[in-house]
């Protein structure tokens, strides 16, 4: 299986900041990639595919690039809503998730 | 509005089998494909495996092979998953998701269904 490595695994930071997550995929997967928000008690719900499409009712404070191994998720101004956890997801083969990264407020 | 509603809480015994539904509306159901995650407590997301609706082909993960079924019942718009042999880290909650077209992209998921196996 190809496996995805997230870092940080943990990251603090004030409403307003900028945030990058990034994600490692073990072999190229072009831009079979997505990423994922999870609050505590909920379902995923899926912010960016093929690596840097925003899905349908996600705000634009959020992006995506990379392609090949090396992917990155960008918030570019924070807000209270967005303390959760985030998940990328390779879907090149049979898919496989991170780790996770858990955004919490400093 | 597309919905994925599925079955509610189990408790079952190390050895029994689950099998949890998943009602989908709001979509053409045979349009798109279903996947199933899994979340043991406290932990990361679990790719399960995929089915597609269309024509019930399926593809599980390989430490899964022989334990999980997972079918379609496209007159009720349900998916359901079963799983076998339950054992103790088999704890989680289990969600079903919708396929986006032809990748592994899931865009839509169910509320989710936690399964506790515990003797």
């Amino acid at each position: 299986d190809i496996q995805v490595t997230q870092s940080p695994s943990s990251v603090s930071a004030s409403v307003g900041d900028r945030v990058t997550i990034s994600c490692r995929a073990s072999q190229g997967i072009s831009s079979w990639l997505a990423w994922y928000q999870q609050k505590p008690g909920k379902a995923p719900n899926l912010l960016i595919y093929a690596a840097s499409s925003l899905q349908t009712g996600v705000p634009s404070r959020f992006s995506g690039s990379g392609s090949g191994t090396d992917f990155t998720l960008t918030i570019s101004s924070l807000q209270p809503e967005d303390f959760a956890t985030y998940y990328c997801q390779q879907a090149n083969s049979f898919p496989t998730f991170g780790q996770g990264t858990r955004l919490e407020i400093k | 509005q597309v919905q994925l509603v599925q079955s509610g809480a189990e408790v079952k015994k190390p050895g029994a089998s689950v099998k949890v539904s998943c009602k989908a509306s709001g979509y053409t159901f045979i349009s798109y494909g279903i996947s199933w995650v899994r979340q043991a407590p406290g932990q990361g997301l679990e790719w399960m495996g995929w089915i597609s609706v269309y024509n019930g082909n399926t593809n599980y993960a390989q430490k899964l092979q022989g334990r999980v079924t997972m079918n379609t019942d496209t007159s009720t718009s349900t998916a359901y998953m079963e799983l076998r042999s339950l054992r103790s880290d088999d704890t989680a909650v289990y969600y079903c998701a919708r396929v986006m077209g032809a990748t592994n992209f899931v865009d839509y998921w169910g509320q989710g269904t936690l399964v506790t196996v515990s003797s």
